[in-house]
């Protein structure tokens, strides 16, 4: 069973401050997507990693596919109150047999503060 | 608007009662999938279909639970004889074929 672990599960920072979310598993995964979610509301896709080590940049969110692609990691530089939300990192699995699905970690509730 | 759409956005219901939601995908998304969030969770998968074909369920989806896409467009999730741990969020999202899901606003149902 693939299963993806995040952390911090919460996370409550001053505006301006700097962050980073780590996503991590066992397994390998052919793709990782991250996602922002407000509440009431879906999944709002940020970006998709696909190479292993690849680094990608959206804005102040930088966003890192380990090396291995079993893991990832998300930056935000000068964390604003606009950022607050559930961000999600989410795996597709490597056979084709896996459809696609996602395996979702359990996401990291983020609160930044004026 | 040409995203994801769901159908009702919020859903009360009384025990044991039977409830229908629907997705419309992107239009030209061959593949549309199911998931379950609740609280504090991430999304869990149930089910997905590549045009009208159903093509893996997940252990998730009791009998209780069924999924048709007829024509390979919209689809509909029924429950039936809803129980509480039935409350949740169902989510729908569309992609091409493997290609990256995006996501509809979910039905968010309570089950009292």
């Amino acid at each position: 069973t693939q299963l993806l672990e995040q952390s911090p599960q919460f996370l409550s920072i001053q505006e301006g401050e700097n962050l980073t979310v780590y996503c991590n598993s066992s397994s390998v995964f052919s793709s990782l997507q991250w996602y922002r979610q407000e509440p009431g509301e879906g999944p709002v896709l940020l970006v998709t990693v696909v190479t292993g080590g690849e680094v990608k940049k959206l804005k102040r969110l930088t966003f890192q596919f380990g090396d291995a692609r079993k893991d990832s990691s998300l930056h935000i530089t000068a964390a604003q109150p606009g950022d607050t939300g559930l961000y999600l990192c989410a795996g597709a699995g490597r056979s084709y047999n896996q459809g696609g699905k996602l395996i979702f970690g359990q996401g990291t509730e983020l609160s930044v503060k004026p | 608007d040409t995203g994801v759409s769901q159908d009702p956005r919020h859903k009360i219901t009384k025990r044991g009662q039977n409830v229908t939601f629907r997705c419309d995908p992107i239009s030209e998304h061959n593949r549309l999938y199911w998931y379950r969030q609740t609280l504090g969770q991430g999304p869990e998968f149930l089910t997905y279909f590549q045009n009208e074909a159903q093509l893996e369920k997940s252990r998730l989806l009791s009998d209780r639970f069924s999924a048709e896409r007829p024509k390979g467009s919209f689809s509909t999730l029924e429950i039936q004889r809803t129980e509480q741990g039935d409350s949740a969020m169902y989510l729908c999202a569309s992609s091409h074929y493997q290609g990256e899901q995006y996501f509809g606003p979910g039905t968010r149902l309570t089950v009292t």
